[in-house]
C-alpha cells in the first residue's frame, strides 16, 4: 500500500532556530513528491521535487529528495514566528496516479 | 487573478441526507481535484478532473462522485452521509493537472459537519 510518512509529528523551536522535517515515503510508480504550509487556512504550495540530489530553494527554505532511500527533507533556516503551520508532503504516483499525503509535521516557532 | 473558490464554506447536514459542494477554479485552469482532511487521516484525495473528464480517483466509496463543467467548475456530491464524512474538503486547481508536475492551487475548503 502506498504510503507517505512524516517525522517528527510535531517539534517546537525558538525564533532563529533551524528545523529539519523528514519525508518517506513508498509510493508506486513514484513521479515527484510536493512540500505544502498549512496555517488556519488551505495549504499552499512550497516545493516539487522529481529528480535526486537537487536542491530546491526558496527565501529560508529548502528542500531535497533522495529517491534510492525514498526521502526528502524540508530545511528551514533562521525560523520566525510566522513559520509556525503543519507542513504537509505528499508523493504523487500510485497505481491511479494521486497524491497521497502524510499526515504532516507541526511546527511552532516561539518567539 | 482570482483564486480558487469553494461554496458553501461551512454546511451541517444529518446522516443520510446528502451534500453538494461547489468548487470554482482560477481562470485558466482545467484540472480540479478534491481532498478530504480529517483529523484522523489527514488529507486524502478524493478525485480529480480535468476538461470534464474524471481522470484519476482515490479510495472512496461510491457514495462519492463528482463532476466538471464545461468552464471548468467542478461539484463534489456526497450521499447517504455518515458522521464519518465530517471533514475539511477542499479543492485545487491547476493548469495541467497531476500529470503535468505543476503547482496546485488550493481553495479554502468547505467544512462540512454530519449530526
Amino acid at each position: 500500500e502506498d504510503k507517505v510518512v512524516q517525522s517528527p509529528l510535531s517539534l517546537v523551536v525558538h525564533e532563529g532556530d533551524t528545523v529539519t522535517l523528514n519525508c518517506s515515503y513508498e509510493v508506486t510508480n513514484f513521479r515527484s513528491l510536493l512540500w505544502y504550509k498549512q496555517e488556519k487556512k488551505a495549504p499552499t504550495f512550497l516545493f516539487m521535487l522529481t529528480s535526486s540530489g537537487i536542491e530546491k530553494k526558496s527565501g529560508r527554505l529548502s528542500s531535497i529528495l533522495d529517491k534510492k532511500e525514498l526521502f526528502s527533507i524540508l530545511n528551514i533556516t533562521a525560523t520566525q514566528t510566522g513559520d509556525s503551520a503543519v507542513y504537509l508532503c505528499a508523493g504523487y504516483g500510485g497505481a491511479t496516479n494521486k497524491l497521497i499525503f502524510g499526515t504532516g509535521t507541526l511546527l511552532a516557532v516561539q518567539p | 487573478k482570482a483564486g480558487v473558490t469553494q461554496t458553501p464554506r461551512y454546511l451541517i447536514k444529518t446522516r443520510g441526507q446528502q451534500v453538494t459542494l461547489s468548487c470554482s477554479p482560477i481562470s485558466g485552469h482545467r484540472s480540479v481535484s478534491w481532498y478530504q482532511q480529517t483529523p484522523g487521516q489527514g488529507l486524502q484525495f478524493l478525485f480529480e478532473y480535468f476538461s470534464e473528464t474524471q481522470r484519476n480517483k482515490g479510495n472512496f466509496p461510491g457514495r462519492f462522485s463528482g463532476r466538471q463543467f464545461s468552464n471548468s467548475r467542478s461539484e463534489m456530491n456526497v450521499s447517504t452521509l455518515e458522521l464519518g464524512d465530517s471533514a475539511l474538503y477542499l479543492c485545487a486547481s491547476s493548469s495541467l493537472g497531476l500529470a503535468g508536475e505543476e503547482t496546485q492551487y488550493f481553495g479554502p475548503g468547505t467544512r462540512l459537519l454530519v449530526l
